[in-house]
């Protein structure tokens, strides 16, 4: 069974720092590009970042650009967000996805886990 | 940057069809992918490549795309069917993708 599970969320000042893990299982992990997609309260989807399979590329939203890096490990199989300079707006799920099979970018997120919470408040 | 537009929301009666739109420029040219989103549930993928069903997904499910629209049409609504839905695309100018706002599909 393909299963994506997210961790590391939780409280974090203004200002502060955070990092969030997705651990991979299923699926020829190295072999997919994998992304960060948040969602605040009530809101609707957000596009975080993408990172291809070998980390040769990687893509941000404008709204994180510069203060989140995204990274992953094919060894362990794990996907990481490193969330710097948050702001309240930052408050949010964060879901990880899988991309694309290598290649194209135009291809879907299947499947999703099932997000971790980041609430960043004083 | 590319903006998908939707409708906030739509709603229909048990049995009939739902018809949730999803506009952008020349977003025919795009490949479209279409996820639901049910109350306190993770994003779900309900049709890619702008008609495509994943397994499991009903037949009820289909989609199209032509021009400044792309459509996802739900037949004979059921009860579970009550989710938002969001269309999403991949935008090769900005290398950024792009979800539009979501529709929230209400079943009477």
């Amino acid at each position: 069974e393909v299963r994506l599970v997210e961790s590391g969320g939780g409280l974090v000042k203004p200002g502060g720092s955070l990092r969030i893990s997705c651990a991979a299982s299923g699926f020829t992990f190295s072999s997919y590009h994998m992304n960060w997609v948040r969602q605040a309260p009530g809101k609707g989807l957000e596009w975080v970042s993408s990172i291809s399979s070998g980390s040769n590329y990687i893509y941000y939203g404008d709204s994180v650009k510069g203060r989140f890096s995204i990274s992953r490990d094919n060894v362990k199989n794990s996907l990481f967000l490193q969330m710097d300079s948050l702001t309240v707006e930052d408050t949010a799920v964060y879901y990880c996805a899988r991309g694309p099979n290598g290649g194209s970018w135009n291809d879907w997120f299947d499947p999703w886990g099932q997000g971790t919470l980041v609430t960043v408040s004083s | 940057s590319y903006v998908l537009s939707q409708p906030p929301s739509v709603s229909v009666a048990p049995g009939k069809t739902a018809t949730i739109t999803c506009g952008g420029t020349n977003i025919g040219v795009k490949s479209v992918h279409w996820y639901q989103q049910r109350p306190g549930q993770a994003p779900k993928l309900v049709i890619y490549y702008d008609s495509s069903r994943p397994s499991g997904i009903p037949e009820r499910f289909s989609g199209s795309n032509s021009g400044h629209t792309a459509t996802l049409t739900i037949s004979r609504v059921e009860a579970g069917d009550e989710a938002d839905y969001y269309c999403q695309v991949w935008d090769n100018d900005s290398n950024h993708y792009v979800f539009g706002i979501g529709t929230k599909v209400t079943v009477l």
